[in-house]
């Protein structure tokens, strides 16, 4: 059964600051990772897509890297900001079915 | 292009009684996801539908069940409501072809059980 983990659980840090969140997984058959964003009482929003295949994606001030074998993947934010603050999530599809299986997710906040 | 939307909102409800709830998938996308959010059991799959069949179920009592129409559109139904189903219920949508398969979800509906 695939299990996620995500630490921290929560992280608190300075305007500026660059942070890295990780995330691992115990079974590594997977098909893509995935990181969302989600604001208190929200939605999900959709950061990054890893496909099994690729070792990184970006997008602007994300980076986010996944090293299969290992079962690991984190998420880079640089230069943060204020309005980063929210609860990230990093969640998993099985190689069969559509299924994500997701990490308990890390606060973050950022101090202006 | 318009999101994946998510009706009603808002929802509180008694034990006993039941609700559905109702999730319009970006055009075009074929495969619809229902997740339960909970705090303290975190965001847990509840089941998948492509072209109107149910491909995939996560480990939930028959309580709870789903369906998708013909263009995509798709409900979820909860019986005989408990306590423990208070919780945001989010709906996702994919378009499911190629090797891309990135998931969008919608704003989710709130259930309140009373």
């Amino acid at each position: 059964k695939q299990e996620v983990t995500q630490i921290p659980a929560a992280l608190s840090v300075p305007e500026g600051e660059n942070l890295v969140l990780n995330c691992s997984f115990t079974d590594s058959a997977i098909y893509n990772l995935q990181w969302f964003r989600q604001d208190p009482g929200k939605g999900l929003t959709s950061l990054l897509l890893i496909q099994s295949s690729q070792r990184e994606q970006t997008s602007g001030r994300l980076n986010a890297s996944l090293d299969k074998s290992s079962g690991r993947s984190t998420l880079y934010i640089a230069a943060s900001q204020p309005g980063d603050s929210a609860t990230y999530l990093c969640a998993v599809e099985g190689e069969y079915g559509n299924k994500l299986v997701f990490g308990a997710g890390t606060i973050l906040r950022v101090k202006s | 292009k318009a999101g994946v939307t998510q009706t009603p909102r808002y929802l509180i409800k008694t034990r006993g009684q039941q609700v559905t709830l109702s999730c319009s998938p970006i055009s075009g996308h074929r495969s619809v996801s229902w997740y339960q959010q909970t705090p303290g059991q975190g965001l847990q799959f509840l089941f998948e539908y492509f072209s109107e069949t149910q491909r995939n179920k996560g480990n939930f009592p028959g309580r709870f069940s789903g369906r998708q129409f013909s263009n995509s559109r798709s409900e979820m139904n909860v019986s005989t409501l408990e306590l423990g189903d208070s919780a945001l219920y989010l709906c996702a949508s994919s378009l499911m072809t190629g090797v891309r398969n990135e998931q969008f979800f919608g704003p989710g509906t709130r259930l309140t059980v009373l």
